[in-house]
């Protein structure tokens, strides 16, 4: 089976613009999670996406915002950049998305840097 | 508030040693832990997990233990190799549900030939 892939993988982005981040899930799994990376704060959860509905939320603003296809395909958008949204995005896929009995399955993330 | 707390952020351990890395945790609902290995430029991999009904995993080289009442767990390589310098993330979930999984800030570990 094809990994989770996400694209673009780099991304350069000045303040104010937004941007969409896309991520395409292992064939049958149907709930894919966002992270993001920055150093020192690990991977923060960002939203939980499952048969096209948000299921989890982290504690993210309202600039952050995601949706997901009917063929499980998620996009993630975020407005109004910031300096501090430079940081790596993960994607990850599950086939439930039962933290305790699914394992997440990672993409490589892209990285985002806002100038 | 960090739930899942990884005080080391790095480690050096000479290659054939025994690798040690630490992970505390403050939420009490959490019965499922899980350890993930991150190479640069590569999403992290899952690499063992442990759920609370059991206070020791292995899997190889990698062995997990978990101590429920002091709310820590570790993660024990032995022996360590070149390949295992990565960037380790601890990560916890409660057993039953839908609920997130809540990762700490990771450890990096160099493993020195």
């Amino acid at each position: 089976k094809a990994g989770v892939t996400q694209t673009p993988r780099y991304l350069i982005k000045t303040r104010g613009q937004q941007v969409t981040l896309s991520c395409s899930p292992i064939s049958g799994h149907r709930s894919v999670s966002w992270y993001q990376q920055t150093p020192g704060q690990g991977l923060q959860f960002l939203f939980e996406y499952f048969s096209e509905t948000q299921r989890n939320k982290g504690n993210f603003p309202g600039r952050f915002s995601g949706r997901q296809f009917s063929n499980s395909r998620s996009e993630m958008n975020v407005s109004t950049l910031e300096l501090g949204d430079s940081a790596l995005y993960l994607c990850a896929s599950s086939p439930w998305g039962r933290g305790s009995t699914d394992t997440q399955y990672f993409g490589p993330g892209t990285r985002l840097t806002v100038l | 508030d960090q739930q899942v707390k990884q005080n080391s952020p790095s480690l050096s351990v000479q290659e054939g040693r025994i690798s040690i890395l630490n992970c505390d945790y403050t939420n009490s609902m959490f019965d499922y832990f899980l350890w993930y290995k991150k190479y640069p430029a590569e999403g992290p991999t899952f690499l063992i997990s442990i759920s609370s009904i059991k206070d020791k995993n292995e899997d190889g080289r990698f062995t997990v233990f978990l101590n429920k009442s002091a709310k820590h767990l570790s993660l024990h390589i032995v022996p360590s190799q070149p390949g295992d310098s990565a960037v380790y993330f601890c990560a916890a979930s409660p057993l039953f549900g839908n609920e997130k999984l809540t990762f700490g800030t990771g450890t990096r570990l160099t493993i020195i030939p």
